[in-house]
């Protein structure tokens, strides 16, 4: 149990050009999910963190009009990025927590997105 | 601030044991997290320990010691598959992790 899926799994796309990321957990419903981005030999630097039905909260740093974030359902959560640079080029990652008393965070397979 | 300390990186022998050090400082605790992290994948979950001592999971253990802010994490018989990166996370009192940067463990035959 517990699987969160991402899609795409990798995209290249052009410098300008838009680039939407799901993240949706298969059997369980997620309260909360997480945006990770990790750049090479680096570790994770959380991007942002939604909860259901609400705004998410961005980390100090990363620009909520060009990372949008929406977290429509409980099983279901988008990162858009926009008017994407190849300085976004990175391996982005979700991760959904149920809640309750279930703290651990439950990560997707990741997403590695290309800017050209 | 918080903080999250580890070494960037050991080195060992297939077949040896290997302990990864952790030391945190953060506002509250909520728990201690290991992750493993094969290189290009997410991180998969490797253990969880809230109380102090030690939790065995066939050949990982993790130890926590909320007193010193420390906790380890065990690795015994090494496979050559146990090659990748290994993060340690605290949940703070916000129930937000608080990530290391990891510590590349390199298994030598």
């Amino acid at each position: 149990g517990a699987v969160v899926s991402q899609h795409p799994s990798w995209v290249i796309c052009k410098s300008g050009t838009s680039v939407k990321i799901e993240c949706r957990s298969l059997d369980f419903q997620a309260t909360t999910m997480f945006w990770y981005r990790q750049f090479p030999k680096q570790s994770l630097m959380l991007m942002a963190t939604s909860n259901e039905g609400s705004k998410a909260t961005y980390e100090q740093g990363v620009e909520k009009d060009k990372f949008l974030i929406n977290h429509a359902s409980l099983t279901l959560s988008t990162l858009t990025v926009t008017s994407a640079h190849p300085e976004d080029s990175s391996f982005y990652i979700c991760s959904a927590r149920e809640g309750g008393s279930d703290f651990e965070q439950y990560f997707g397979p990741g997403t590695r997105l290309t800017v050209t | 601030g918080q903080n999250i300390d580890q070494p960037t990186e050991m080195t060992a022998t297939e077949g040896a044991i290997v302990q990864i050090n952790c030391t945190y400082q953060t506002s509250g605790f909520n728990g201690l997290f290991w992750y493993q992290q094969h290189a290009g994948e997410a991180p998969t979950f490797l253990s969880y320990n809230v109380l102090d001592g030690l939790e065995e999971k066939g050949r990982f253990s993790s130890f926590l010691s909320r007193s010193k802010g420390y906790s380890y994490l065990l690795l015994k018989e090494l496979q050559m598959k146990d090659s990748a990166s290994y993060l340690c996370a605290v949940m703070d009192s916000n129930y937000q992790l608080i990530w290391g940067a990891g510590t590349k463990l390199i298994i030598k035959p």
